[in-house]
């Protein structure tokens, strides 16, 4: 089945402790992106990556890194997670060609305390 | 299901009845707009795409129609079913401009389908 997955569905922290939300995808698209998700604000994008190690910054990339060494992978690293990063993740993936059609995960709720 | 629908526009219709959804977008640049619908619990799903030089298209039961002189996009859903009820989106990217891989979405619309 083709589809974006992402880990771990639900995590609660505290403030300063690095963590890492993983996301993979099983279509062989190349591009892929972050995006967080608050009440009454929509979804604002973080990063997204055309490639493998391609990547650019989105609206919202303050407090947060990527990377991509693999084509199906996108992992979003917190280094020092804030309060202010309590919110809805999701990860998406598309076609180059079609960037406006993505496929997105089933999200990763984190609450930073 | 998450609580993302805070303070939302929302549209309340009957089972049968047609649907129309309206957004404002900001960027003139922009050459694609898209609607994504989310159901609680779920990420966004694509519904359907327009470029910007074109002022309607259709899809299975859905239209968009786009009208740039005002930066306004819409989406029609004919014979709104239960199953519509969600959140929908619209998103616009600048696919011939240098930050192609940026979408920009709007804040939503809660629509609700009563049987």
């Amino acid at each position: 089945e083709a589809q974006v997955t992402q880990n771990p569905r639900y995590l609660i922290t505290v403030t300063g402790k690095k963590l890492t939300v993983t996301c993979s995808q099983n279509m062989n698209h190349e591009y892929m992106s972050w995006y967080r998700q608050d009440p009454g604000l929509g979804l604002r994008q973080i990063y997204y990556s055309m490639n493998v190690e391609v990547t650019d910054k989105g609206d919202v990339p303050e407090g947060y890194k990527v990377s991509r060494k693999e084509k199906r992978n996108f992992p979003l690293i917190l280094e020092s997670p804030s309060p202010n990063q309590t919110s809805l993740y999701f990860c998406a993936s598309s076609w180059l060609g079609g960037v406006y059609e993505q496929y997105f995960g089933p999200g990763t709720r984190l609450t930073v305390t | 299901g998450e609580s993302v629908g805070l303070h939302l526009p929302t549209l309340s219709v009957q089972e049968g009845d047609n649907s129309i959804i309206n957004c404002a977008y900001s960027n003139s640049a922009s050459d694609y707009f898209i609607w994504y619908k989310q159901e609680s619990g779920k990420g966004p799903q694509f519904i359907i795409d327009i470029r910007s030089n074109m002022d309607k298209r259709q899809g299975q039961r859905v239209t968009v129609l786009l009208n740039k002189t005002v930066k306004h996009l819409s989406l029609q859903i004919a014979a709104t079913q239960p199953g519509d009820s969600a959140v929908y989106f619209c998103a616009e990217n600048n696919a011939g401009g240098t930050s192609y891989g940026k979408l920009t979405f709007g804040q939503g619309t809660i629509l609700t389908v009563h049987p």
